[in-house]
């Protein structure tokens, strides 16, 4: 199975600040990884597919970039409802897998 | 809109089964293919199974391989997953959710299956 190690595992931001998740896949996977924002006691929701592609709906001061084995998530300016934990997804092979999480947490 | 609406879990004793439906509406169900993804409590997320749009193809998390069957009836818009031999780590929150473009499009709000 494909390894998705993300870091860091948890982040102290503020609002206003730049945050930046990565995610390192075991073996290439193109750009076929995804990115999603799960609040506590919610379901996920999508952030970005296609390694860079954000759905209708998601701000724009998400971003994702990266293909082959190494991935990133940014957040250019943090506001106060982007507090959640983040996890990235590939999509390459079965079985599919996520990474482990990253939290971000008010500094 | 789309909404997919899971049933409700419940607690279950070890080796023991459970049928969890997924109720979907909003688009075109038999054009989609439907995944599970579960999450142990305080844990992160695991997908389970996978099931595609037409029941041709079905895939499974190894550890349940041979223990939850994945189906779907397109003439009702649902999608099930039977588990059964039931064990404590598969106590989760499970999840169903819609195939998009190389994600998870949309999810349901999810339904805790406790095995204990």
């Amino acid at each position: 199975a494909i390894q998705l190690t993300q870091s860091p595992s948890s982040v102290s931001a503020s609002v206003g600040d730049r945050v930046t998740i990565t995610c390192r896949a075991s073996r290439d996977i193109t750009t076929d990884l995804a990115w999603y924002q799960q609040k506590p006691g919610k379901a996920p929701t999508l952030l970005i597919h296609d390694a860079s592609n954000l759905p209708g709906g998601v701000p724009s001061r998400f971003s994702g970039s990266g293909s082959g084995t190494d991935f990133t998530l940014t957040i250019s300016s943090l506001q106060p409802d982007d507090f959640a934990t983040y996890y990235c997804q590939q999509f390459n092979n079965y079985p599919l897998t996520f990474g482990g999480g990253t939290r971000v947490e008010i500094k | 809109q789309v909404h997919l609406v899971e049933s409700e879990g419940g607690v279950v004793q070890p080796g023991g089964s459970l049928r969890l439906s997924c109720a979907t509406s909003g688009f075109t169900f038999s054009r989609y293919g439907i995944h599970w993804v579960r999450q142990a409590p305080g844990k992160g997320l695991e997908w389970v199974a996978y099931i595609r749009f037409d029941g041709s193809n079905k895939f499974y998390l190894d550890s349940v391989k041979g223990r939850f069957t994945i189906s779907r009836d397109n003439s009702k818009n649902t999608v099930h997953l039977q588990l059964t031999s039931l064990r404590a780590e598969d106590t989760a929150i499970y999840y169903c959710a819609k195939g998009g473009v190389a994600s998870f499009e949309y999810w349901g709000q999810g339904t805790l299956v406790t095995v204990s």
